[in-house]
């Protein structure tokens, strides 16, 4: 049973435009949320993350949004660039639980110039 | 700077050989974790350890083993390796009670079994 479904497995946009990506959740135990960056040939790094205490977290142009009562996370990316074509995962954990990070599937962005 | 280097980028490999996959941390990590990664499967949890000696399973354990002898280091051993392990496997680690931001990933193993 997946815990984390992102549904979409690819997004394609303009460069300039707004990305976003989606992620949806079911287990309610979850209290922090990440996304994850992934190039092709190397291994993922980490990019922003939200606590379930709050809705909105910045950091330059990455934004994540969370409705806990949707169990629905979001990650907005203004302006896209070229650059930011990869692989982005959405995650989720318990903290102080086991230390796992749940992933979902993962969607490709690619940005056209 | 944190560093978690894997010993290879890419192997091939034949059907029912011995594999390792070599993970190394020179961060102090008390939590190692061992992944691999197929397109629309997303990142999918063999193992991981909390500590030296330690192992527990992740989702994906089957065909799988590893060892954890000293703190830095955490292997991935495919004991007779099959053609559905292919795949680009992944280590990571972190410290204890981290959230998941400090988590650090190796660059991967593309892991090809013939």
């Amino acid at each position: 049973d997946q815990q984390v479904k992102q549904n979409s497995p690819s997004l394609s946009v303009q460069e300039g435009r707004i990305s976003i990506l989606n992620c949806d959740y079911t287990n309610s135990m979850f209290d922090y949320f990440l996304w994850y960056k992934k190039y092709p040939a190397e291994g993922p790094t980490f990019l922003i993350s939200i606590s379930s205490i709050k809705d909105k977290n910045e950091d330059g142009r990455f934004t994540v949004f969370l409705n806990k009562s949707a169990k629905h996370l979001s990650l907005h990316i203004v302006p896209s660039q070229p650059g930011d074509s990869a692989v982005y995962f959405c995650a989720a954990i318990t903290q102080g639980g086991s230390e796992k990070l749940v992933f979902g599937k993962g969607t490709k962005l690619t940005v056209n110039p | 700077d944190v560093k978690v280097t894997q010993s290879s980028r890419y192997l091939v490999k034949r059907t029912g050989e011995k594999v390792f996959l070599e993970c190394v941390q020179d961060m102090d990590h008390e939590n190692m974790f061992w992944y691999r990664q197929d397109p629309g499967l997303g990142l999918r949890l063999i193992y991981f350890s909390y500590d030296v000696k330690m192992k527990e399973k992740g989702d994906i354990p089957e065909g799988y083993s590893v060892s954890r002898e000293k703190k830095e280091r955490f292997s991935l051993i495919l004991e007779s390796a099959s053609t559905n392990q292919t795949s680009m496997y992944l280590c990571a680690s972190t410290p204890p009670s981290g959230r998941g931001d400090t988590q650090y990933f190796g660059p991967g193993t593309r892991l090809t079994v013939l």
